[in-house]
Formats: structure tokens, sequence, C-alpha cells
């Protein structure tokens, strides 16, 4: 149980296009996902916590209207990267709370802009 | 400041024990976990420990938490090749908000 799933795996896209990422959670609902972008080597960096039915709260420094949230039900969240550019490079990850407070994670996104 | 603290590297040889350690920064946290995350792929919940234990065990894992000193470890028994990955801890501190603070991550690599 528990399983989250995040697709694509992959995505390379051209600068300025946009990048939809899905979030969903296979067999649980969560009222509660959050998105991560991961460095290379470092630690994650929470960007955003998504409310099922409401807005995003977005941590300090992070653009809302570039990285758009929507949690539209309670088993799917997306981000999209909007316009993106090469520093947008990255791999991103969601969580979904299972349950209180222990975060299931998904498998991560890795995004490559050209 | 919200620092959760682990050292950067761990190498071990393949059947020794493995000791990660973590030291957190909120006294109030009420859960603690330990994450793996192996090369390009997300993170693996191993386990977690409520505040209010010293100690828990699952298979060939054993958490220790000294919450006087807001000290976490990871021991990984008989350590396999397999548990080659990064080992993030992290805290939900008092907050109420279930947000989690990530450790800086321990890359653990297990010679054969």
């Amino acid at each position: 149980g528990a399983v989250v799933s995040q697709h694509p795996s992959r995505v390379i896209c051209k600068s300025g296009t946009s990048v939809k990422i899905e979030c969903r959670s296979l067999d649980f609902q969560a009222t509660t996902m959050f998105w991560y972008r991961q460095f290379p080597k470092q630690s994650l960096m929470l960007m955003a916590t998504s409310n099922e039915g409401s807005k995003a709260t977005y941590e300090q420094g992070v653009e809302k209207d570039k990285f758009l949230i929507n949690h539209a039900s309670l088993t799917l969240s997306t981000l999209t990267v909007t316009s993106a550019h090469p520093e947008d490079s990255s791999f991103y990850i969601c969580s979904a709370n299972g349950g209180k407070e222990t975060q299931y994670f998904g498998p991560g996104t890795r995004l490559l802009v050209l | 400041g919200e620092d959760v603290e682990q050292s950067l590297f761990l190498s071990v040889r393949e059947g020794d024990s493995s000791v990660i350690n973590c030291t957190y920064t909120d006294s109030s946290s009420t859960y603690l976990y330990w994450y793996k995350q192996e090369p390009g792929a997300g993170l693996q919940l191993l386990t977690y420990i409520f505040s209010n234990m010293d100690m828990k065990q699952d298979q060939r894992l054993t958490v220790l938490l000294n919450k006087k000193d807001k000290h976490l470890s990871l021991r990984i028994a008989d350590t396999q090749t397999g548990d080659s990955a990064i080992y993030f801890c992290a805290e939900i501190p008092s907050s109420g908000t279930y947000k989690y603070i990530f450790g800086t991550g321990t890359r653990l690599k297990v010679l054969a």
C-alpha cells in the first residue's frame, strides 16, 4: 500500500515551453501533497504544499506563477513548469500524506530543458 | 534555524554494521523518519520513530533516539551491497503543518 506514482519519469523540452508533471496516490487518498526539487548530490528542497480543493502554499523564494500547482482531486496533483529555462532542469519529486504525518514519495521526474 | 545535520559519507564493508547519525533541531518533533534514496529514484520510507520511544527495531534496522541530545541514529545490521544509497533523516517540527525538515543526506557505500 501507499504507492505514489509520477508521470513522466523523464522529460526533455525546449526552452520557453511548459511542462506538466503529474503526481498520483494510487491506493490511498491524499488531502495534502508536497512538491520538492532536488539538485545533484543535495537534499530535497520543499517547493510547495498542495492542498486538495484550495490554493497551494509556496515556500519562500519559489515563484508561484512559474511553478503552477493544481490539486484537482484526492489522488492527483500536478506541477506545471511554465516557460521553462535551462536553470529549471532538475529532479522533481512529489510526496503524499498517507494518513497523519507520514509522507510517501513518488519516483521522481527528471526535467532537462535545452 | 531549522538545520538537520548528517555526516555526508559513510563507507563500510559488506557484512559489517552501518550506523548513520542525524542531529535534529526541534525538541518538540513528534515523528522522526529515515528514508533511502537510490540513484535516480524517489525516497523509500525505511522506518520511523515516535518521539516517546527510545528505540525501534525492524529486521536489520535499529533506530535509536536520544531526545536530550536531539540525536537520531539508524543502524543497519549485516550491511549488503544493495544497501548502498543515500539515507535521509527527516523530522516534523512542531509547527503543525506536516512539513518535513530533511537532513543533508548520508551517502552509504558498501564495499564487497
